[in-house]
């Protein structure tokens, strides 16, 4: 069974732009949450999405959006980039969206200049 | 709320044992997790254990869990180069997906 992917691996933007992230779950999985990862603040939940619908929301502003489809992938969208956006973006995914075990993506790499 | 800590580092021999200790604050937590991340990778899980346990073995690994005192570690047994990573501590509680993580421990492993 092939594992979480993410897309794109890296990605370079400058301050103000918006940036896109993908990430598909493994096969059957419904339920992907994202995470933040940086140095000072370390991982971070941002939210999850379970049927296409958003069970848990971090403390991130609004400028961090996400969506599901009905195929399971999720995306998730920055808004006006800030250089402290610049991290690892992580994905994971599970079966449903009670405390089942996650697994996760390789992540995106994201630079803000 | 969430909160959990570790230590930072740890470095260890080659064949010796390695212990990760991890501490949470929140009481209702029901699911510990241990994660693995080597450079420039994503999370991989590598062991969970339920809040009704005390311990768990899975091959190198074992995990013991001191609900009291709300502590957990993870011991690597004859530690391989290919252990050196930062290992994650995680809780997840309140019967939803959203895990709270430790700041991680960088665990090198010395030929």
């Amino acid at each position: 069974k092939a594992g979480v992917t993410q897309t794109p691996r890296y990605l370079i933007k400058t301050r103000g732009q918006q940036v896109t992230l993908s990430c598909s779950p493994i096969s059957g999985h419904r339920s992907v949450s994202w995470y933040q990862q940086t140095p000072g603040q370390g991982l971070q939940f941002l939210f999850e999405y379970f049927s296409e619908t958003q069970r848990n929301k971090g403390n991130f502003p609004g400028r961090f959006s996400g969506r599901q489809f009905s195929n399971s992938r999720s995306e998730m969208n920055v808004s006006t980039l800030e250089l402290g956006d610049s991290a690892l973006y992580l994905c994971a995914s599970s079966f449903s969206s009670g405390q089942e075990t996650q697994y996760f993506g390789p992540g995106t790499r994201l630079l803000v200049l | 709320g969430e909160d959990v800590e570790q230590s930072l580092f740890l470095s260890v021999r080659e064949g010796d044992s390695s212990v990760i200790n991890c501490t949470y604050t929140d009481s209702s937590s029901t699911y510990l997790y241990w994660y693995k991340q080597e450079p420039g990778a994503g999370l991989q899980l590598l062991t969970y254990i339920f809040s009704n346990m005390d311990m768990k073995q899975d091959q190198r690994l074992t995990v013991l869990l001191n609900k009291k005192d709300k502590h957990l570690s993870l011991r690597i047994a004859d530690t391989q180069t290919g252990d050196s990573a930062i290992y994650f501590c995680a809780e997840s509680n309140d019967g939803n997906n959203r895990l709270a993580f430790g700041k991680g421990n960088q665990v090198v492993v010395i030929p």
